[in-house]
């Protein structure tokens, strides 16, 4: 079935520093998705890329859709500790969204 | 916050037992998704409802099944429950219909689930 893996599983980084993570798929989506989870939360969206090689911002945050459509990356510039949690990616198959395992952000002080 | 709402916020029941989780969508939303979280992994497509009728369903057994209500709220039922059932169970709202594939969908907090 579908899968997306996502790299790495967990990263341990100082405040101020830039995170960059990223997602590969064995198949090809026409969407992908970013969101990030809070511990005892739902998963929050942060970024929509529609486009192969579409690359968008929010604030801190760019994301890159693949010109494959089998990968995107995400990164954070100047990560502050609220960047803290878990990082998922998805892409969007027919009736569902198909999620990565995370990548979990600590940030050192 | 997304507008999606679910309860309870935490439920423990035993194997064998049944439960229902509640959710209400987003205003505007017609489309209800469920997926499964378990502990350190993504979450995982249960089902989705769209005019009160199941369109799309992932690899879950029978025991798991769902309403969707002319509000657009939904339900997600699991009988004789395992161990392994143990989880974040997730609802999505999104505004658009499966067949032009889900649009962006807005998760609840969830209900977290702990099967004795």
């Amino acid at each position: 079935g579908q899968q997306l893996n996502q790299s790495p599983q967990s990263m341990f980084i100082q405040e101020g520093e830039d995170v960059s993570m990223n997602c590969t798929s064995s198949s090809i989506f026409n969407t992908w998705l970013w969101y990030k989870q809070d511990p005892g939360e739902g998963p929050v969206l942060l970024i929509a890329l529609y486009k192969a090689g579409e690359l968008t911002s929010n604030g801190r945050l760019t994301a890159q859709f693949g010109i494959t459509r089998k990968d995107s990356f995400l990164n954070i510039s100047a990560s502050i500790p609220s960047d803290v949690g878990i990082y998922f990616c998805a892409g969007r198959g027919a009736q569902k969204l198909v999620f990565g395992q995370g990548t979990r952000l600590t940030i050192n002080p | 916050e997304t507008g999606v709402t679910q309860s309870p916020t935490h439920l423990i029941k035993t194997r064998g037992q049944q439960v229902t989780l509640r959710c209400s969508s987003q205003s505007g939303h017609n489309t209800v998704s469920w997926y499964q979280q378990a502990l350190g992994q993504g979450p995982q497509f249960i089902f989705q409802y769209y005019r009160e009728e199941e369109n799309g369903r992932g690899n879950f057994p029978p025991r798991f099944s769902g309403l969707q209500f002319p509000n657009y709220s939904s339900e997600l039922n699991v009988n004789a429950l395992e161990l392994d059932d143990s989880a974040l169970y997730l609802c999505a709202s999104s505004s658009r219909p499966t067949s032009g594939g889900p649009g962006t969908q807005y998760f609840g907090p969830g209900t977290r689930l702990l099967v004795l």
